[in-house]
């Protein structure tokens, strides 16, 4: 079975602008959420979609923003780019919602985003 | 509200000695424990979790972890440290009240192991 697929691996963009990440669930698995790790603030978490629907959500402002479509495939957009949004942005597949509690949470390797 | 707290930011230890990484934390519920690996350039991995059946739970590796309520913690150990093991540790808490859910992450134990 194949795991947890981020795409792209790495990303450079400037300043003001936007970008999109992919993440590819495991097969059958309908929930998705997203994290961002950097050196200063750690683990964070964004946000959860489950069968298309947020289920859960971090404390991150307004620029960062998601969505799932129907075969549980996730995007994450981040608006305006700013210095500090440098990161790994990493994913994360489930069977069940609940960011962990009710089924395991299976991490993707991560896109690496360096804001210049 | 929930917190964790690793107490080591960093932990070495000669391989074939024993691993201890400790883990305090706070919740407003009963939570869910884990702890994550990872290793350099690469996503979480799930060692174990703690979901209130047995306070000692055993996970992949040979690692465990002993849940204590009174002393809110819950420490990962493993008797004999290999070289394989080196990589960063994350203790995290998770809990689900009603319909929403929350996940807290430790600061992570960076662990080195001398050959």
């Amino acid at each position: 079975k194949a795991g947890v697929t981020q795409t792209p691996r790495y990303l450079i963009k400037t300043r003001g602008q936007q970008v999109t990440l992919s993440c590819s669930p495991i097969s059958g698995h309908r929930s998705v959420s997203w994290y961002q790790q950097t050196p200063g603030q750690g683990l964070q978490f964004l946000f959860e979609y489950f069968s298309e629907t947020q289920r859960n959500k971090g404390n991150f402002p307004g620029r960062f923003s998601g969505r799932q479509f129907s075969n549980s495939r996730s995007e994450m957009n981040v608006s305006t780019l700013e210095l500090g949004d440098s990161a790994l942005y990493l994913c994360a597949s489930s069977l069940q919602t609940g960011l962990g509690v009710n089924s395991p949470l299976h991490f993707g390797n991560g896109t690496r985003l360096t804001v210049t | 509200a929930q917190s964790v707290t690793q107490l080591d930011s960093h932990v070495s230890v000669s391989e074939g000695t024993p691993v201890l990484l400790r883990c305090n934390y706070s919740s407003s519920y009963s939570p869910s424990l884990f702890w994550y690996v990872q290793h350099p350039n690469k996503g979480l991995q799930l060692l174990l979790k703690y979901t209130s059946a047995a306070t000692l739970v055993k996970g992949i590796n040979g690692f465990e972890a002993e849940f204590k309520k009174s002393e809110t913690s819950f420490h990962l150990t493993k008797p004999s440290a290999h070289m394989s093991d080196a990589a960063e540790y994350f203790c995290v808490v998770s809990d689900q009240v009603s319909s929403a859910s929350k996940i807290i992450f430790g600061s992570g134990t960076r662990l080195s192991i001398r050959p």
